[in-house]
């Protein structure tokens, strides 16, 4: 069974698209993130709810929006595409959050490429 | 705040060789640090951690101990294989929010 699934795998699109992924995790864990890497492979933290609730919204245009549903999911809704969008968007979980130290788990990631 | 750095790549090696990475990281009082490994097309996976000052973190033959005098946590292996073939991330977290503030990324080739 898969920790952490995401999907699609792939995303190619036109810019001012709007496009969604979708994060599940089955391991019972209480937080969720989404990651941005770019070309360079640097790797940034976007958002992160915990049960439900944001916690962390690291300054990401609001053309980003993240959904909680439940606890284990987290999507992520893109509005009005644009080429610097084009990224690998990478979800993880963890046990919890209230103090730093739990490890991550990652999902396998989604390629954006806008066009 | 915090940020953390770690030696640009590539590395490359040959089967065998020793791998050291240097990590070093700035934030105030007592970070936790993680190395991360991606190998190509995968997500990331955690390969060692440690959660205060002198712990050693170790895994697959790879090693890291956390120095808070000199703020660093490198990462080494006495013999690379092959598969040690990837992208190495060094990062933190520290305080509410359990949030990863990632190094630069190293990537390491390993040649037969």
């Amino acid at each position: 069974d898969t920790a952490v699934s995401q999907t699609p795998k792939y995303l190619v699109t036109q810019m001012g698209n709007d496009k969604s992924i979708k994060c599940e995790q089955n391991l019972g864990h209480d937080t969720m993130y989404w990651y941005k890497q770019d070309s360079k492979k640097f790797l940034k933290i976007m958002f992160s709810y915990n049960n439900k609730e944001l916690i962390i919204n690291e300054t990401v245009p609001n053309r980003f929006s993240p959904k909680s549903p439940d606890k284990a999911h987290l999507n992520l809704h893109i509005n009005s595409l644009e080429l610097g969008d084009s990224a690998v968007y990478f979800c993880a979980s963890s046990q919890d959050s209230l103090a730093g130290g739990y490890e991550q788990y990652f999902g396998p990631g989604t390629r954006l490429t806008v066009t | 705040g915090n940020s953390v750095t770690q030696m640009e790549g590539p590395v490359t090696l040959s089967e065998e060789a020793f791998l050291t990475i240097n990590c070093t990281y700035t934030a105030t009082g007592y970070p936790s640090l993680f190395w991360y490994v991606q190998y190509p097309g995968e997500g990331l996976q955690l390969l060692l951690k440690a959660t205060k000052a002198d712990d050693k973190g170790s895994n697959k033959g790879f090693e890291a101990t956390y120095r808070k005098e000199t703020t660093s946590f490198h990462l080494e292996k006495g013999s690379v294989q092959v598969s040690d073939s990837a992208v190495y991330f060094c990062a933190l977290t520290q305080g509410a929010g359990n949030k990863l503030t990632f190094g630069g990324g190293t990537r390491v080739l390993v040649k037969p």
